[in-house]
């Protein structure tokens, strides 16, 4: 059974400060990895996805995964209070999603 | 602009009634996906389909069935709702090899 682990939260964060977001998964042999924002009543929306080690940066959010460590973090930079979301972490394509890490900015 | 739809928005139905949630995509992606959420709470994969005439079961256990008869089409029936269905109902696609899914907007189900 596949497991992706994330801190329920709330992370509470001063507005412009940065905001890290951590999750673990259980499946070594994983090789896909998103990151969805969650408004509160909204849908899912997808916001980064990555497949190798390293970083990848897309604006003020920055993705880094590290496979051997089995853990893929979300940095948003410069956090506004529009970034208040449910972040949800999902691994490969069939649908594992964690169970998502509530972010409050504080303006 | 939604490129996945799902149909209706809200729905208000007595127990034993049975449903069907509409979902819908106009990208021509191979892969479709309900899920059940609560407010607050985890999403919950409860079928998906690869394809045409090709369904599965995810892993919460579901009274519901889905069909997959067209590519962009995937609806979900409840045979007879109850109380217990009461739930936001999620629609998902996604391409075969692609970059993660694209959500509908939902179905928000009541069960009185």
């Amino acid at each position: 059974q596949k497991e992706v682990e994330q801190n329920s939260g709330p992370l509470s964060v001063p507005e412009g400060a940065i905001a890290s977001l951590n999750c673990t998964y259980s499946d070594r042999v994983s090789q896909s990895f998103f990151w969805y924002r969650q408004y509160s009543g909204k849908s899912p929306e997808l916001i980064m996805s990555i497949y190798s080690n390293g970083d990848k940066e897309d604006g003020r959010f920055t993705a880094q995964l590290n496979k051997a460590s089995q853990y893929v973090s979300l940095l948003i930079r410069d956090s506004q209070p529009s970034d208040s979301a449910t972040y949800l972490c999902a691994v490969d394509d069939k649908i594992i999603f964690g169970k998502g890490t509530r972010l409050h900015i504080l303006p | 602009e939604a490129d996945i739809y799902q149909t209706p928005r809200y729905l208000v139905i007595g127990t034993g009634k049975k449903i069907t949630l509409e979902c819908s995509q106009t990208m021509g992606h191979d892969k479709m996906y309900w899920y059940q959420q609560d407010p607050g709470m985890e999403l919950h994969l409860i079928h998906y389909s690869y394809g045409v005439n090709s369904t599965e079961k995810g892993d919460l256990s579901s009274e519901s069935t889905v069909s997959r008869i067209r590519t962009e089409h995937f609806p979900l029936t409840l045979e007879s709702a109850r109380p217990s269905h009461t739930s936001q109902y999620l629609c998902a696609s996604s391409e075969s090899g692609g970059d993660g899914y694209t959500f509908g907007s939902g179905t928000r189900l009541t069960v009185v």
